[in-house]
């Protein structure tokens, strides 16, 4: 199975703060690679897909990158309505993996 | 608009089998695979496999063959996942999702809790 490898597992931020999260695969996964937000009680929602497009309705401060195996999501100057857990989840291969998780909570 | 309800939440014994619900709308059902999602409490994501409601061709992760068992009925436009020989570790809520892209529309969970 393909392993990814998501850091940090928390993160303390700061409204207006630039949050960078990231997930190593260990296999080769192309652009299959995709990022969700879920906040408590909910479902997850999709970000980005494709390692760097923008979900439909997503703020424009959230993007997506691929630098070789790692995959890095980036919000620039957060808000509030940003906390929550992110995943991150590869389709390039079954079974899909997701990475652990990141919570991002306010400082 | 794309809608996915699922089945309310389950209390079952272990040992016991659970079938859950799927109901797709506000798109052609058939056109995209959905698939099915556990999420212990507290924990990550795993992914059980999928269902191509069209065809009823399935992927199962190897992790969830002989647990769960994906069915469609296209005639309601809906999707099911049956559990069985239930454990404590079955324990979670189980999402479905669309694929397009990315899973880009979720149901809102069934929580299943195995306790005697």
């Amino acid at each position: 199975d393909i392993q990814m490898t998501q850091s940090p597992s928390s993160m303390s931020v700061s409204l207006g703060d630039r949050v960078t999260i990231t997930c190593r695969a260990s296999q080769d996964i192309g652009n299959y690679l995709s990022w969700y937000q879920q906040k408590p009680e909910k479902s997850p929602k999709l970000m980005i897909y494709g390692a760097t497009n923008l979900e439909d309705g997503v703020p424009s401060r959230f993007s997506g990158s691929r630098s070789g195996s790692d995959y890095s999501l980036t919000i620039n100057s957060l808000e509030s309505e940003d906390t929550g857990i992110y995943f991150c989840l590869q389709h390039k291969q079954y079974p899909y993996t997701f990475g652990a998780g990141t919570k991002l909570e306010l400082k | 608009q794309v809608q996915l309800q699922q089945s309310g939440a389950e209390l079952v014994k272990p040992g016991s089998s659970v079938k859950m619900s799927c109901k797709a709308s506000g798109y052609t059902f058939t056109s995209y695979y959905i698939y099915w999602i556990k999420q212990r409490p507290g924990q990550g994501l795993e992914w059980i496999g999928r269902i191509g409601p069209g065809s009823g061709d399935t992927n199962y992760n190897e992790k969830f063959k002989g647990k769960a068992t994906f069915t469609v009925d296209k005639s309601s436009s809906t999707a099911y996942m049956q559990l069985s020989s239930l454990t404590p570790e079955d324990t979670a809520v189980y999402y479905c999702a669309r694929r397009r892209e990315g899973f880009d529309y979720w149901g809102q969970g069934v929580m299943v809790t195995v306790s005697s």
